[in-house]
């Protein structure tokens, strides 16, 4: 089946540090992978993207590379403010024959509490 | 641009009884999907609609069902609502033959 882990939560950073959140998938076919972020009381907004194999998504500071020889998609960003405090989730979507086109699969999220 | 806005925003309800949700899509967009999250867990793929027929469904029975209006604005109505039911439900839009959402903030469900 088609399924997204992400590393348990919380995770909990001082600022300007250093951030990695794993996320490793199972796919059917040859998926799309995302990072959405959800602040609170909002709902979830696209971070960024990669669409094959050895891309590198990356936005805001954060970046993460496709890498299908361990089926990963881990998120990370060099240093990290208070404002990144927020829910992180990963997810894949297939595009294959027979797949819903825009279906998400959603990793549990990840909550990331940054402290000044 | 407007966003995707939903309505209501919060409400409760008892066991046994039934909820219509709404959402307006974004400006554009012509697909329509919701989801449903669970405190503390990732949101689950509830179904999809594009011109106003559904579109592909995930793993929720038949008392979850929808429509899709000319307009490309959705509902999701559930019927005999149980307490698992508690829940924030999402509803998202996007351009048809697209893979990328565009988020509203959601309905959030309390069945008591």
């Amino acid at each position: 089946g088609n399924s997204v882990t992400q590393m348990e939560g919380p995770v909990t950073l001082s600022e300007e540090a250093f951030l990695t959140i794993n996320c490793t998938y199972t796919a059917t076919g040859y998926p799309s992978l995302f990072w959405y972020v959800q602040y609170p009381g909002e709902g979830l907004q696209l971070l960024l993207k990669a669409t094959k194999a050895d891309d590198k998504g990356s936005n805001k500071g954060f970046e993460a590379t496709y890498r299908k020889e361990t089926t990963s998609f881990h998120l990370e960003k060099g240093s990290v403010q208070v404002s990144d405090s927020a829910v992180y989730f990963c997810a894949l979507s297939l595009a294959d024959r027979g797949s819903t086109l825009g279906r998400l699969y959603f990793g549990r999220g990840t909550q990331l509490t940054v402290w000044p | 641009e407007t966003g995707v806005t939903q309505s209501p925003t919060h409400l409760i309800k008892t066991r046994g009884q039934q909820v219509t949700l709404r959402c307006s899509s974004q400006s554009g967009h012509n697909t329509v999907s919701w989801y449903q999250q669970a405190l503390g867990q990732g949101p689950q793929f509830i179904f999809q609609y594009y011109r106003e027929e559904e579109n592909g469904r995930g793993n929720f029975p038949p008392r979850f069902s929808g429509l899709q209006f000319p307009n490309y604005s959705s509902e999701l109505n559930v019927n005999a609502l149980e307490l698992d039911d508690s829940a924030l439900y999402l509803c998202a839009s996007s351009p048809s033959g697209a893979n990328v959402l565009t988020f509203g903030a959601g309905s959030r469900l309390t069945v008591l």
